[in-house]
């Protein structure tokens, strides 16, 4: 059974970065599927992210620009999540999620707070 | 990208009723359409992708159909733990981009 964890801060300052963590279970990153980031905003908006492939290439939505990286440690089983020069238009709900080219497997999702 | 909306937002029905859900494409996607659901406090679900094929688990009164632009999602004879909200999104390459979602209250 796939499952997925994020973990994360909570709360981040304007202007700092945030960093999140995936760890999965039942299910090496390596291989397959796209280890993706999606975002909800308040008001239930989702945004897709980027992704982290199985062969540890990226996809980014360009939405984001040069902000974001998404990396992995593949001994851990962990996929990262990093958002630099965040604002308060940062604040959401965030998942990690897994899938080809939709999303079968969902994490719980971390509410990351931006503000000073 | 690719805008995806979604109509009606909300929507009140009874236990037993049969509801669709419409998503619009603002180009052709073909048949690249997933559907979700997701209840208050959790994370979206994988009902539908491919526009029509039904996730692992998920219940036949659930199905999808369209092509194109223009799909639908139609619930058969609703039950209380179908109450949620939807929301539809593209796979024709990235970025995905997600309708603005459909909630969908007991009457």
């Amino acid at each position: 059974d796939v499952q997925l964890q994020e973990s994360g801060p909570g709360l981040v300052k304007p202007s700092q970065s945030l960093s999140l963590t995936c760890s999965v279970t039942g299910y090496s990153i390596t291989s397959g599927y796209y280890w993706n980031w999606i975002r909800q905003f308040p008001g239930n908006k989702l945004e897709w992210m980027g992704y982290i492939s199985y062969d540890g290439s990226n996809n980014y939505n360009p939405s984001l620009k040069n902000r974001i990286s998404i990396t992995r440690d593949t001994s851990k089983n962990q996929f990262f999540l990093k958002l630099n020069s965040v604002t308060t238009e940062d604040t959401a709900t965030y998942y990690c999620a897994g899938g080809l080219l939709y999303f079968d497997y969902w994490g719980q999702g971390t509410t990351l707070t931006v503000s000073s | 990208d690719i805008q995806m909306t979604q109509s009606p937002a909300s929507l009140s029905a009874s236990v037993g009723e049969t509801v669709t859900i419409t998503c619009r494409a603002s180009e052709n996607i073909y048949s690249y359409l997933a559907w979700y659901q997701q209840k208050q406090g959790k994370s979206p679900q994988l009902l539908v992708y491919n526009a029509k094929t039904l996730a692992e688990g998920v219940p036949s009164r659930f199905s999808g159909s369209g092509s194109g632009t223009q799909f639908s999602l139609k619930i058969n004879s609703l039950q209380p733990e179908d109450f949620g909200s939807y929301y539809c999104q593209h796979h024709y390459g990235t970025p995905y981009t997600f309708g603005g979602g459909t909630k969908l209250e007991i009457k």
